[in-house]
């Protein structure tokens, strides 16, 4: 079957520190992945996505890779801003029945 | 924007009651889901609809029940609530101009005392 796996938070960094939280998938076929944000008291919004092996997904200096060879799609940032703090999910998409499966958040919190 | 919006925001019920939530978009795509949010859980599919009266269900669909009657609207109906119920419930569109992305509405919190 299809999930995801993502890092445990919460994840507490100071600010301009680099950022890593981990996702790994299980998939039959080639699934499309993604990266959303979640500010508080917001709905979920598209952060960056890709959509075959090898893509790099980017949007406001975050970046994943998909990386069908380990199965990940790890979410990275040079450096992070207060601005930042958010709850951070992972997602596929087996481009099947048009349902996603999520990870169960990342929860990063950036100090000044 | 992705031209979704849900009503009501937030709700405070009792057990046994029902309770329908709406789910509204204003851009006539075909595809609509309900999703529940519960922390460790991330987001888990209850319903989704791939057009009008055309329903599926989840991951997560007992105790629930949808309904289409047109593009627009999407209804998530509680027909007897229970505390389990109490959660953060998200709608999502698939705009079909992206491959297979999701766009999500701002969310209802339900609270089933």
């Amino acid at each position: 079957g299809n999930s995801v796996t993502q890092m445990e938070g919460p994840v507490t960094l100071s600010e301009e520190a680099f950022l890593t939280i981990n996702c790994t998938y299980t998939a039959t076929g080639y699934p499309s992945l993604f990266w959303y944000v979640q500010y508080p008291g917001e709905g979920l919004q598209l952060l960056l996505k890709a959509t075959k092996a090898d893509d790099k997904g980017s949007n406001k200096g975050f970046e994943a890779t998909y990386r069908k060879e380990t199965t990940s799609f790890h979410l990275e940032k040079g450096s992070v801003q207060v601005s930042d703090s958010a709850v951070y999910f992972c997602a596929l998409s087996d481009k099947t029945g048009n349902q996603f499966y999520f990870g169960t958040g990342t929860s990063l919190t950036v100090i000044p | 924007d992705a031209g979704i919006t849900q009503s009501p925001r937030h709700k405070v019920t009792e057990t046994g009651t029902p309770v329908t939530l709406r789910c509204h978009q204003t851009e006539n795509h075909r595809y609509m889901y309900w999703y529940r949010q519960d922390p460790g859980h991330g987001l888990r599919l209850i319903h989704y609809s791939y057009g009008v009266k055309d329903t599926d269900k989840g991951e997560v669909s007992d105790g629930y029940s949808v309904s289409r009657s047109k593009t627009e609207d999407f209804l998530l109906t509680l027909e007897s609530a229970t505390s389990s119920q109490t959660s953060v419930y998200f709608c999502a569109i698939d705009r079909g101009l992206d491959t297979d992305t999701q766009y999500f509405g701002p969310g209802t919190r339900l609270t089933v005392l």
